[in-house]
Formats: C-alpha cells, sequence, structure tokens
C-alpha cells in the first residue's frame, strides 16, 4: 500500500513570491502525479496531470515536474486567486493517494 | 458542459447507511469512471474508490472493502455510494469526481460535495 507525502503543510508568501511544494511517493508512481487547488468551501479543482501537463485554463505560472517517486508543484509570480491549500494526488495500479496538502497563505 | 451534482446533506447515527448520489451531465457516463474522495472537517483529502461508468467494475481503498458499495444507474448517468455501519469519525464532506479524458484516475470535474454527519 503507497503512501503519497507532502511538504510543507503551510507555507506564508507574498504576491509576486515563487512557492515550491513536494510530493514523494513511497514507491514509483511513473508519472502518475497530479496536483489540485482547493479553495475554502469549495470542491477541489485540477490543476496539473501527468507530473507536468497545465490543465485546460490553468495560467502558466504553475508547473509540475518530477517523476517516479519525487515531485514538485512550482507557483511563479504568486497572484491573489493562488492563495488557497494544495494536493497532489498519485496512482499505483488501480489504487490512489492523496498528499496531506499545503495550505499557501498570505504573508 | 460537463456537470456533476451530488445529492444533499445528511444526519445519521451511528450504525446506520447512507447513501450519496452524483448525476452527470454533459458527456458520455460509460466512457469514463466515476470516483469518490472524503475529506473530514479541516482534514485533507481521502481516496475512496472508483467505479466504472462502462461496466461497473470497482476499485475501492483497502480501508473501505466491505463497508463501502459503490453502483451505478446507466439509465440516469447517476452514480452512488453507499457506506454503512457509520460511525462518527466518517462525518465528512464526500465528494464524487468524474475520471475524465486526462488521463487514469486524473479527476477533471468535480461535485459541489455532499456533508455527511454521524452523530447520536
Amino acid at each position: 500500500d503507497f503512501q503519497m507525502t507532502q511538504s510543507p503543510s503551510s507555507l506564508s508568501a507574498s504576491v509576486g513570491d515563487r512557492v515550491i511544494i513536494t510530493c514523494r511517493a513511497s514507491q514509483s508512481i511513473d508519472s502518475h502525479l497530479h496536483w489540485y487547488q482547493q479553495k475554502p468551501g469549495k470542491a477541489p479543482t485540477l490543476l496539473i496531470h501527468m507530473t507536468s501537463t497545465l490543465y485546460s485554463g490553468v495560467p502558466s505560472r504553475f508547473r509540475g515536474s518530477g517523476s517516479g517517486t519525487e515531485f514538485t508543484l512550482t507557483i511563479s509570480g504568486l497572484q491573489p486567486e493562488d492563495f488557497a491549500t494544495y494536493f497532489c494526488q498519485g496512482s499505483h495500479s488501480t489504487q490512489s493517494r492523496f498528499g496531506q496538502g499545503t495550505k499557501l497563505e498570505t504573508k | 458542459q460537463v456537470r456533476v451534482v451530488q445529492s444533499g446533506p445528511e444526519v445519521k447515527k451511528p450504525g446506520a447507511s447512507v447513501k450519496v448520489s452524483c448525476q452527470t451531465s454533459g458527456y458520455i457516463f460509460s466512457h469514463y469512471g466515476i470516483t469518490w474522495v472524503r475529506q473530514a472537517p479541516g482534514q485533507g483529502l481521502e481516496w475512496m474508490g472508483w467505479i466504472s461508468g462502462y461496466n461497473a467494475n470497482t476499485n475501492l481503498a483497502q480501508k473501505f472493502q466491505g463497508r463501502v458499495t459503490m453502483t451505478t444507474d446507466t439509465s440516469t448517468n447517476t452514480a452512488y455510494m453507499e457506506l454503512m455501519n457509520l460511525r462518527p469519525d466518517d462525518t465528512a464532506m464526500y465528494f464524487c469526481a468524474r475520471e475524465g479524458p486526462t488521463g487514469p484516475l486524473v479527476f477533471d470535474v468535480w461535485g459541489q460535495g455532499t456533508m455527511i454527519t454521524v452523530s447520536s
């Protein structure tokens, strides 16, 4: 049973900053790593799928990278609407797991 | 456009069961699966399992095997998740989401969530 470990659990930043969120899988998940954004009281929304492909309509300031067991989400030039919680999600065979989440707050 | 609409909130007593519906529209239901994810208050996302829109095959997280049943009704393009023997720690927002064309177990359109409260 694989696990996903995401860090940090919270992050303080300012508009215009660059932030990096990391996600680690307990075993190789190839490129089956996806990122979601969730705002309070709302359902998550898909940002990036298969490690690095931006979902339709997602701004190019979001970038995903990695492979195997180590993955990152980079947000460059933070905008006010980016302050939210981010979750990674990994899949291996027929199973899936989410990371614990990273809450991105205004400094 | 693709829409996913869930049933309303429920309050249940411990030991009871609850069945949540997830009605879809705007795409061919049999082409994609539906996943279920829950989120306890103030907590992270927990993947519960997946059901095929084509043949109703399911893959459940081990934690929920024996306590969760996932089904579909292709005549109404609706998926269902039934959770049995409810406990207070099952209190959570339950989401369904479509596994879309972006890849296996990638969830591109989400329902609004259904709050399930378990309390005596």
